[in-house]
């Protein structure tokens, strides 16, 4: 089983709509989590970290649910601009103290006017 | 702050050839850089973890006398690809952590390596 597993889509959504994506690992102490937005032929940009509690920038809420060892991407009103490859990526315990990131495959989202 | 490069952002060369990338962070020493692939539509792998001043450690299936990595000072890694063959073509993108910063990483723009 991989370390961190992801629907790798496409999601073609119509602008305006809400989409979500889910994101899950295997490791149960696994210490950090984040998503990263990922566009053709460039490097992955930090979108967000994820808090236990949950939080929200703007229209991207995040999630994490220790219990079920997933987290979650929501995206309220969808742009045309949002069109990306999004990759959820963890920081298991079995890193130490490289704490080195595990990504998931990515899940491609394009964005239709 | 936090900018990392990547020199060259792309390459072609032969087979048989040796090609070296280099990741610098700009602004800022980084104790801790990383190095990872990308085949097409395939996720970032996590090759090789390199810190200042030791040896860098590989990941399982990672040949480090292929894919040797320096990381000399505190704002250099270079990454050598050594007797590239075509299907070691790929994106290659190396990231650095700031000292003291224990999560996020900064990620280069990514070197395209084509092994013709």
């Amino acid at each position: 089983r991989k370390e961190v597993e992801q629907d790798p889509g496409p999601f073609n959504v119509p602008e305006g709509a809400t989409v979500a994506f889910n994101c899950t690992y295997s490791n149960s102490a696994s210490q950090s989590f984040f998503w990263y937005r990922q566009d053709c032929r460039k490097e992955p940009k930090l979108l967000m970290s994820v808090y236990s509690s949950g939080n929200e920038d703007g229209r991207f809420t995040a999630q994490l649910n220790r219990a079920s060892q997933y987290i979650s991407l929501l995206i309220r009103d969808s742009k045309l601009s949002d069109s990306a490859t999004y990759l959820c990526a963890v920081i298991p315990i079995s890193s130490g103290s490289a704490r080195q990131l595990t990504f998931g495959s990515g899940t491609q989202l394009t964005v239709l006017p | 702050g936090a900018v990392v490069s990547q020199h060259p952002s792309w390459v072609i060369c032969k087979s048989g050839t040796s090609v070296k990338i280099e990741c610098r962070s700009l602004d800022f020493q980084a104790t801790t850089m990383f190095w990872y692939r990308q085949f097409p539509k395939q996720s970032l792998m996590l090759m090789a973890t390199s810190n200042e001043g030791s040896k860098a450690t590989y990941e399982q299936g990672v040949e480090k006398d292929k894919f040797l990595i320096n990381h000399a000072s505190l704002t250099l890694s270079t990454l050598t690809v050594t007797s590239a063959h075509p299907e070691d073509s790929s994106f290659y993108i190396c990231s650095a952590r700031r000292l003291g910063d224990m999560n996020e990483q900064f990620f280069g723009p990514g070197t395209r390596l084509t092994v013709l």
